[in-house]
Protein backbone atom coordinates (compact mmCIF):
# COMPACT_ATOMS: atom_id res chain seq x y z
CA UNK A 1 0.00 0.00 0.00
CA UNK A 2 1.62 3.60 -0.78
CA UNK A 3 1.99 5.46 2.36
CA UNK A 4 1.29 9.55 2.07
CA UNK A 5 2.88 11.56 4.46
CA UNK A 6 1.80 15.11 4.86
CA UNK A 7 3.59 18.41 6.55
CA UNK A 8 3.13 20.12 8.66
CA UNK A 9 0.23 17.93 10.66
CA UNK A 10 -0.97 21.88 11.71
CA UNK A 11 -0.66 25.35 10.48
CA UNK A 12 -1.35 28.62 12.38
CA UNK A 13 -1.37 31.17 9.77
CA UNK A 14 -2.49 35.16 9.27
CA UNK A 15 -4.57 36.11 6.58
CA UNK A 16 -2.44 37.21 3.72
CA UNK A 17 0.06 35.06 4.28
CA UNK A 18 1.07 31.91 1.93
CA UNK A 19 0.64 28.11 3.16
CA UNK A 20 2.70 25.04 1.88
CA UNK A 21 1.50 21.85 2.22
CA UNK A 22 3.95 19.51 1.46
CA UNK A 23 2.52 15.45 0.73
CA UNK A 24 5.27 12.53 -0.18
CA UNK A 25 4.46 9.65 -1.23
CA UNK A 26 6.40 6.05 -0.28
CA UNK A 27 7.06 5.06 -4.19
CA UNK A 28 6.66 6.81 -7.01
CA UNK A 29 2.86 8.00 -8.25
CA UNK A 30 3.73 10.17 -11.40
CA UNK A 31 1.21 12.70 -11.50
CA UNK A 32 -2.02 10.98 -9.48
CA UNK A 33 -2.08 13.24 -6.62
CA UNK A 34 -5.00 15.11 -5.53
CA UNK A 35 -6.06 17.61 -2.88
CA UNK A 36 -8.91 18.41 -1.31
CA UNK A 37 -10.57 20.93 1.12
CA UNK A 38 -12.30 19.83 4.19
CA UNK A 39 -14.15 22.15 6.30
CA UNK A 40 -16.30 21.43 10.03
CA UNK A 41 -19.44 19.42 9.02
CA UNK A 42 -18.83 19.85 5.21
CA UNK A 43 -17.91 16.51 2.28
CA UNK A 44 -14.48 17.29 0.79
CA UNK A 45 -14.18 19.60 -1.55
CA UNK A 46 -11.21 18.71 -4.66
CA UNK A 47 -9.21 21.50 -4.81
CA UNK A 48 -6.42 20.27 -7.43
CA UNK A 49 -6.24 16.97 -9.35
CA UNK A 50 -2.91 15.54 -11.50
CA UNK A 51 -0.92 17.90 -9.21
CA UNK A 52 -1.23 20.68 -10.80
CA UNK A 53 -4.28 20.46 -12.31
CA UNK A 54 -6.63 23.28 -11.58
CA UNK A 55 -10.80 22.92 -10.93
CA UNK A 56 -13.16 25.02 -12.28
CA UNK A 57 -14.43 27.21 -9.49
CA UNK A 58 -11.93 26.85 -6.94
CA UNK A 59 -9.80 30.33 -6.49
CA UNK A 60 -6.93 31.00 -8.24
CA UNK A 61 -4.91 31.35 -4.81
CA UNK A 62 -4.63 27.65 -4.65
CA UNK A 63 -2.15 25.91 -6.73
CA UNK A 64 -0.47 22.50 -7.07
CA UNK A 65 3.08 21.22 -8.29
CA UNK A 66 5.16 18.12 -7.99
CA UNK A 67 5.53 14.64 -9.79
CA UNK A 68 6.99 10.90 -8.42
CA UNK A 69 7.06 11.59 -4.93
CA UNK A 70 7.09 14.83 -3.54
CA UNK A 71 4.20 17.00 -4.20
CA UNK A 72 3.26 20.37 -2.71
CA UNK A 73 -0.34 22.49 -2.29
CA UNK A 74 0.40 26.22 -2.29
CA UNK A 75 -2.58 28.96 -1.26
CA UNK A 76 -1.47 32.07 -2.25
CA UNK A 77 -2.63 34.85 0.59
CA UNK A 78 -4.85 33.10 2.38
CA UNK A 79 -8.18 34.21 3.10
CA UNK A 80 -10.13 33.85 5.94
CA UNK A 81 -12.54 31.31 4.77
CA UNK A 82 -9.51 29.15 3.75
CA UNK A 83 -9.20 27.95 7.59
CA UNK A 84 -9.79 23.86 6.69
CA UNK A 85 -8.10 20.59 6.64
CA UNK A 86 -6.45 19.79 3.30
CA UNK A 87 -5.83 16.22 2.68
CA UNK A 88 -3.57 14.59 -0.61
CA UNK A 89 -4.93 11.95 -1.75
CA UNK A 90 -2.85 9.25 -4.14
CA UNK A 91 -5.00 7.07 -7.25
CA UNK A 92 -1.78 5.27 -8.90
CA UNK A 93 -2.57 2.13 -7.22
CA UNK A 94 -5.83 1.64 -5.46
CA UNK A 95 -6.66 4.49 -3.47
CA UNK A 96 -4.70 6.45 -0.06
CA UNK A 97 -5.35 9.71 1.64
CA UNK A 98 -2.55 11.51 3.20
CA UNK A 99 -2.88 11.93 7.21
CA UNK A 100 -4.63 16.14 6.82
CA UNK A 101 -2.78 19.45 7.95
CA UNK A 102 -4.86 21.54 9.43
CA UNK A 103 -5.26 25.19 8.78
CA UNK A 104 -5.84 27.97 11.21
CA UNK A 105 -6.33 31.41 11.34
CA UNK A 106 -4.36 33.42 13.41
CA UNK B 1 -26.42 17.16 -12.64
CA UNK B 2 -24.48 14.48 -11.11
CA UNK B 3 -25.54 13.56 -7.44
CA UNK B 4 -24.91 10.99 -4.79
CA UNK B 5 -27.91 10.72 -2.10
CA UNK B 6 -26.54 8.45 0.95
CA UNK B 7 -29.00 7.10 3.05
CA UNK B 8 -29.56 8.28 6.61
CA UNK B 9 -27.31 7.87 10.14
CA UNK B 10 -27.39 5.00 12.11
CA UNK B 11 -27.12 4.33 15.17
CA UNK B 12 -26.28 -0.09 15.83
CA UNK B 13 -25.43 -2.36 18.64
CA UNK B 14 -21.61 -4.50 18.48
CA UNK B 15 -22.41 -7.52 16.79
CA UNK B 16 -25.10 -5.96 14.42
CA UNK B 17 -25.44 -6.27 10.65
CA UNK B 18 -25.90 -2.91 8.65
CA UNK B 19 -26.18 -2.21 4.87
CA UNK B 20 -25.95 2.02 3.87
CA UNK B 21 -26.40 3.08 0.56
CA UNK B 22 -25.71 5.67 -2.23
CA UNK B 23 -27.59 6.64 -4.91
CA UNK B 24 -26.32 7.91 -7.92
CA UNK B 25 -28.42 9.84 -10.27
CA UNK B 26 -27.43 12.76 -13.32
CA UNK B 27 -24.82 10.19 -15.25
CA UNK B 28 -25.05 6.59 -16.28
CA UNK B 29 -24.55 4.54 -13.13
CA UNK B 30 -23.63 1.57 -14.80
CA UNK B 31 -20.43 3.68 -16.63
CA UNK B 32 -18.54 5.53 -13.51
CA UNK B 33 -16.68 3.77 -10.37
CA UNK B 34 -18.27 4.71 -6.76
CA UNK B 35 -15.58 4.24 -4.33
CA UNK B 36 -16.46 4.76 -0.13
CA UNK B 37 -14.24 6.88 2.16
CA UNK B 38 -14.34 6.64 5.64
CA UNK B 39 -13.45 9.25 8.30
CA UNK B 40 -13.50 8.23 12.33
CA UNK B 41 -14.29 11.08 14.42
CA UNK B 42 -11.62 13.87 14.53
CA UNK B 43 -9.77 11.71 12.15
CA UNK B 44 -8.46 11.84 8.25
CA UNK B 45 -9.94 10.37 5.55
CA UNK B 46 -9.46 6.62 4.51
CA UNK B 47 -9.60 5.12 1.13
CA UNK B 48 -11.82 1.70 1.86
CA UNK B 49 -12.99 0.41 -1.61
CA UNK B 50 -14.28 0.82 -4.95
CA UNK B 51 -16.79 -1.02 -7.44
CA UNK B 52 -17.87 -0.92 -11.26
CA UNK B 53 -21.37 -1.61 -11.29
CA UNK B 54 -21.62 -2.14 -14.79
CA UNK B 55 -19.64 -5.30 -14.11
CA UNK B 56 -19.09 -5.28 -10.01
CA UNK B 57 -15.50 -5.41 -10.36
CA UNK B 58 -14.58 -4.57 -6.58
CA UNK B 59 -11.61 -3.29 -5.21
CA UNK B 60 -10.56 -3.10 -1.73
CA UNK B 61 -8.45 -1.25 0.09
CA UNK B 62 -5.95 -3.69 2.24
CA UNK B 63 -6.76 -2.27 5.68
CA UNK B 64 -10.40 -3.13 4.62
CA UNK B 65 -10.92 -6.19 2.79
CA UNK B 66 -12.41 -8.72 4.93
CA UNK B 67 -13.90 -6.40 7.33
CA UNK B 68 -16.82 -4.23 4.78
CA UNK B 69 -18.61 -5.90 1.37
CA UNK B 70 -19.40 -3.47 -1.28
CA UNK B 71 -22.03 -4.00 -4.07
CA UNK B 72 -24.82 -2.31 -6.45
CA UNK B 73 -27.86 -2.82 -7.64
CA UNK B 74 -27.35 -1.09 -11.11
CA UNK B 75 -31.61 -1.43 -11.54
CA UNK B 76 -31.53 0.91 -9.37
CA UNK B 77 -28.65 2.89 -9.47
CA UNK B 78 -27.32 2.51 -5.64
CA UNK B 79 -24.41 1.49 -4.24
CA UNK B 80 -24.13 -0.15 -0.96
CA UNK B 81 -21.51 -0.68 1.88
CA UNK B 82 -22.36 -3.31 4.37
CA UNK B 83 -21.08 -5.28 7.79
CA UNK B 84 -21.81 -8.53 8.69
CA UNK B 85 -21.22 -8.08 12.80
CA UNK B 86 -20.36 -4.53 14.27
CA UNK B 87 -17.82 -3.23 16.13
CA UNK B 88 -17.48 0.30 18.13
CA UNK B 89 -14.54 1.37 15.78
CA UNK B 90 -17.03 1.04 12.87
CA UNK B 91 -18.32 4.53 14.31
CA UNK B 92 -17.44 6.74 11.79
CA UNK B 93 -18.53 9.29 8.65
CA UNK B 94 -18.84 7.15 5.42
CA UNK B 95 -18.54 9.03 2.10
CA UNK B 96 -19.39 7.64 -1.46
CA UNK B 97 -18.38 9.37 -4.42
CA UNK B 98 -18.55 8.58 -7.98
CA UNK B 99 -15.35 9.20 -10.83
CA UNK B 100 -15.00 7.74 -14.77
CA UNK B 101 -12.01 5.53 -13.56
CA UNK B 102 -10.31 3.92 -10.49
CA UNK B 103 -7.05 6.89 -11.09
CA UNK B 104 -9.53 10.05 -11.12
CA UNK B 105 -9.73 12.75 -8.54
CA UNK B 106 -13.01 12.24 -6.22
CA UNK B 107 -14.99 15.41 -8.03
CA UNK B 108 -18.68 14.18 -6.40
CA UNK B 109 -18.99 13.39 -3.06
CA UNK B 110 -22.14 12.39 -1.66
CA UNK B 111 -23.07 14.06 1.68
CA UNK B 112 -22.28 10.95 4.12
CA UNK B 113 -23.78 8.70 6.43
CA UNK B 114 -23.11 8.74 9.85
CA UNK B 115 -22.70 4.90 11.64
CA UNK B 116 -22.62 4.97 15.43
CA UNK B 117 -21.97 1.37 17.40
CA UNK B 118 -22.96 1.86 20.70
CA UNK B 119 -23.67 -0.48 23.52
Amino acid sequence: EIVLTQSPDFQSVTPKEKVTITCRASQSIGSSLHWYQQKPDQSPKLLIKYASQSISGVPSRFSGSGSGTDFTLTINSLEAEDAAAYYCHQSSRLGTFGQGTKVEIK
Amino acid sequence: EVQLVQSGAEVKKPGESLKISCKGSGYSFTSYWIGWVRQMPGKGLEWMGIIYPGDSDTRYSPSFQGQVTISADKSISTAYLQWSSLKASDTAMYYCVVVPATNDAFDIWGQGTMVTVSS
